[in-house]
């Protein structure tokens, strides 16, 4: 199985901070990688997938670099709607993985 | 809008059968999707079950694949996933989710909780 690592696991920050977090394969994925946002309570919802593609109806503050076995996931100035915590996911091979996820909160 | 609704016992005991539907609307089931299970045990972060395709192919998680079957009803626009010898470690949240041609996990259901429990 391919192993999916993110980095931080949390984050503290404020309203229109830039905010980047980084995930990384333990192999090679090409740009199968996905992002996805699970605010609490609710399903996971699709942000970037193909490592920079923003998914219809998602801010364009949210943006995916990346290739290989490297990828950055950056919101360029974080809403209140924002906190919540992120996951990696990697749709090269099955099984699918998910990162552990990364929880951004309120500083 | 495509939606997704997951249905299904809340409470199922050890050793038994975890059995669950998706009923998907706004889309016909044999589209050219991939329809597919995630589950998230509480507290806890995301696996990947399996997914099925509308002619019946599938591609299962190996660290399940003994006791997992999905399956797809043209018939009432909704799939389903059966989890055999369900243990207290497969209780958590189960969504349903779509993947369509080029966009994966596109929609998901709200989710729905199953406790394993006698």
């Amino acid at each position: 199985d391919i192993q999916m690592t993110q980095s931080p696991s949390s984050l503290s920050a404020s309203v229109g901070d830039r905010v980047t977090v980084t995930c990384r394969s333990s192999q090679t994925i090409s740009s199968s990688l996905n992002w996805l946002q699970q605010r609490p309570g609710k399903a996971p919802k699709l942000l970037i997938y193909g490592a920079s593609s923003l998914q219809s109806g998602v801010p364009s503050r949210f943006s995916g670099s990346g290739s290989g076995t490297d990828f950055t996931l950056t919101i360029s100035s974080l809403q209140p709607e924002d906190f919540a915590t992120y996951y990696c996911q990697q749709s090269y091979s099955i099984p699918f993985t998910f990162g552990p996820g990364t929880k951004v909160d309120i500083k | 809008q495509v939606q997704l609704q997951e249905s299904g016992p809340g409470l199922v005991k050890p050793s038994g059968t975890l059995s669950l539907t998706c009923a998907v609307s706004g889309v016909s089931i044999s589209s050219s999707n991939w329809w597919g299970w995630v589950r998230q045990p509480p507290g806890k972060g995301l696996e990947w079950i399996g997914e099925v395709y509308d002619g019946g192919s599938t591609n299962y998680n190996p660290s399940l694949k003994s006791r997992v079957t999905m399956s797809v009803d043209r018939s009432r626009n909704q799939f389903s996933l059966k989890l055999s010898s369900v243990t207290a470690a497969d209780t958590a949240v189960y969504y349903c989710a779509r993947t369509s041609q080029f966009i994966p996990f596109d929609y998901w259901g709200q989710g729905t909780l199953v406790a394993v429990s006698s």
